[in-house]
C-alpha cells in the first residue's frame, strides 16, 4: 500500500456512541495531521503531531482524543460527539511544512 | 488578521476556454503559499508550493504565479478531468507561531 490510507470511509453514529477513526501512512513522513472539513468553512486543523509527540491541539474539544502510537499510525477517537460534528475528517501527513498528503477522509454523520 | 480569500468562488469553462484562478493574502511573515486540488469524496492532492513573490510552478495544463498579495493558478486550454475544486493556503509566522491558512477554494467545472 501506498500513500495515507484512512478507515472507515463512512461512519454514522449516534450521540452516545464511542467509535475511534483510523489513519497509517506508508510515506515516510514525521509529522501527522487531524482536520476537519466542513461545507462553506476552510479546513480546520485539529491535531499535530512530530514523531508522534502531539506539538499542536487547535482548542479542540474533549470528545475528540487523538492518539499517535508511532510515526505510521494516527487515530481519533469519538465519544458523546454533537450533530454539528457531522463533517469530513482527514488525516494528512508532511515531510515540510505546508506540503500536506491527504488521506480520502472519514465522513461522520452524528444523529 | 491573517487572511486568505479566493476567488471566483465558482468557475464554469468549455473544454479548451483558458481561465485563472486567484489566491489573495494579507498575512504577516509569508513562508510560502501552497495550492490543492480536491475532487469530490476524497482529500486534497497537493500540487504547488511558491516561496518568493516572482516565482512559477508548471505542472501539465497549471501554472501558479506568486506576487506579493496573491497567487494565481491559470489554467490552460483546460479538460473536463480538470473539473475539481482548487484551494490555496498560506503559512505565515515565525517558529512557534507558523501556521497554515486555507482559503474556501475555488470549484471548477469544465464542460465537453
Amino acid at each position: 500500500e501506498t500513500g495515507v490510507t484512512q478507515t472507515p470511509r463512512h461512519l454514522v453514529m449516534g450521540m452516545t456512541n464511542k467509535k475511534s477513526l483510523k489513519c497509517e501512512q506508508h510515506l515516510g513522513h514525521n509529522a501527522m495531521y487531524w482536520y476537519k472539513q466542513s461545507a462553506k468553512k476552510p479546513l480546520e486543523l485539529m491535531f499535530v503531531y512530530n514523531f508522534k509527540e502531539q506539538t499542536e491541539n487547535n482548542s479542540v474539544p474533549s470528545r475528540f482524543s487523538p492518539e499517535c502510537p508511532n510515526s505510521s499510525h494516527l487515530f481519533l477517537h469519538l465519544h458523546t460527539l454533537q450533530p454539528e460534528d457531522s463533517a469530513l475528517y482527514l488525516c494528512a501527513s508532511s515531510p515540510v511544512a505546508g506540503e500536506l498528503f491527504f488521506g480520502e477522509g472519514s465522513r461522520l454523520t452524528v444523529l | 488578521e491573517d487572511q486568505v480569500t479566493q476567488s471566483p468562488e465558482a468557475l464554469r469553462l468549455q473544454e479548451g476556454e483558458s481561465s485563472s484562478l486567484n489566491c489573495s493574502y494579507t498575512v504577516s511573515g509569508l513562508r510560502g503559499l501552497f495550492w490543492y486540488r480536491q475532487d469530490p469524496g476524497k482529500g486534497p492532492e497537493f500540487l504547488f508550493t511558491l516561496y518568493s513573490a516572482g516565482e512559477e510552478k508548471e505542472k501539465e495544463r497549471l501554472k501558479a504565479t506568486l506576487t506579493k498579495k496573491e497567487s494565481f493558478l491559470h489554467i490552460t486550454a483546460p479538460k473536463p478531468e480538470d473539473s475539481a475544486t482548487y484551494l490555496c493556503a498560506v503559512q505565515a509566522g515565525a517558529g512557534n507561531n507558523r501556521k497554515l491558512i486555507w482559503g474556501l477554494g475555488t470549484s471548477l467545472a469544465v464542460n465537453p
